[in-house]
């Protein structure tokens, strides 16, 4: 079974605060993805990674890096934190074989900016 | 870039009754067409997709049908029942160049009611 597990699922920070959100993911995926879900917009990508050292903007990446220096783990990074980056943010991989592409995702992270 | 609308934004049936979910994309290359239910605080997670190359796709109580021409796919639930009460959200993908993913576009999801 895929297991995509994001490490906070609660966290509180302060404005202006350096954020990291971890995820990795367990089974050997090429793509890692994280979203950000808020109520009426539905799930908005970020960023996405397709391998190592690998990145590609989403539709919503400003305010957002990310890092991924091992295939399993892709982190998301606020820089410098703000009170709209309050959200919940979801991490998901899916792997690059055959047609299907499903992507998986984590149980999120719920980020309240103060 | 690929944009989806998704319609309605909630829906109220009662149980034993059929529910449907439309979705309208605007790129004409996109070919894979997931759906994901969220159930409250819990992650997404697929039910049914359907490809490019397909009409219509069936799983139990839940179909997808898919109409490429007229940019459109649509979830139908059957016989619903309380525990199909969540989110659920469409979304549209196509091949991300270069990188051999596909790269989802979601709808912003429709919040499900079932009464029993």
């Amino acid at each position: 079974d895929v297991k995509v597990t994001q490490s906070s699922r609660y966290l509180v920070k302060r404005t202006g605060e350096k954020v990291f959100l971890e995820c990795v993911q367990d089974m050997d995926h090429e793509n890692m993805f994280w979203y950000r879900q808020d109520p009426g917009l539905g799930l908005r990508l970020i960023y996405f990674s397709y391998d190592v050292k690998m990145k590609e903007k989403g539709d919503i990446p400003e305010g957002y890096s990310v890092s991924r220096e091992k295939k399993e783990r892709f982190s998301l990074i606020l820089e410098s934190a703000s009170t709209n980056q309050t959200s919940m943010y979801l991490c998901a991989s899916s792997s690059q074989q055959g047609s299907g592409n499903t992507i998986y995702f984590g149980e999120g992270s719920w980020l309240t900016v103060v | 870039g690929e944009n989806v609308e998704q319609h309605p934004s909630t829906l109220s049936v009662q149980e034993g009754d059929s529910a449907v979910i439309k979705c309208t994309y605007s790129d004409s290359a996109s070919n894979y067409f997931p759906w994901y239910k969220q159930e409250l605080g819990k992650r997404p997670q697929l039910i049914i997709d359907i490809r490019s190359n397909v009409g219509e796709k069936k799983d139990q109580r839940i179909a997808v049908t898919l109409n490429k021409t007229a940019k459109h796919f649509s979830l139908h639930i059957t016989e619903t029942q309380p525990e199909d009460s969540a989110v659920y959200f469409c979304a549209a993908s196509i091949r991300w160049p270069g990188a051999g993913s596909y790269q989802l576009t979601f709808g912003k999801g429709t919040k499900l009611s079932v009464i029993p």
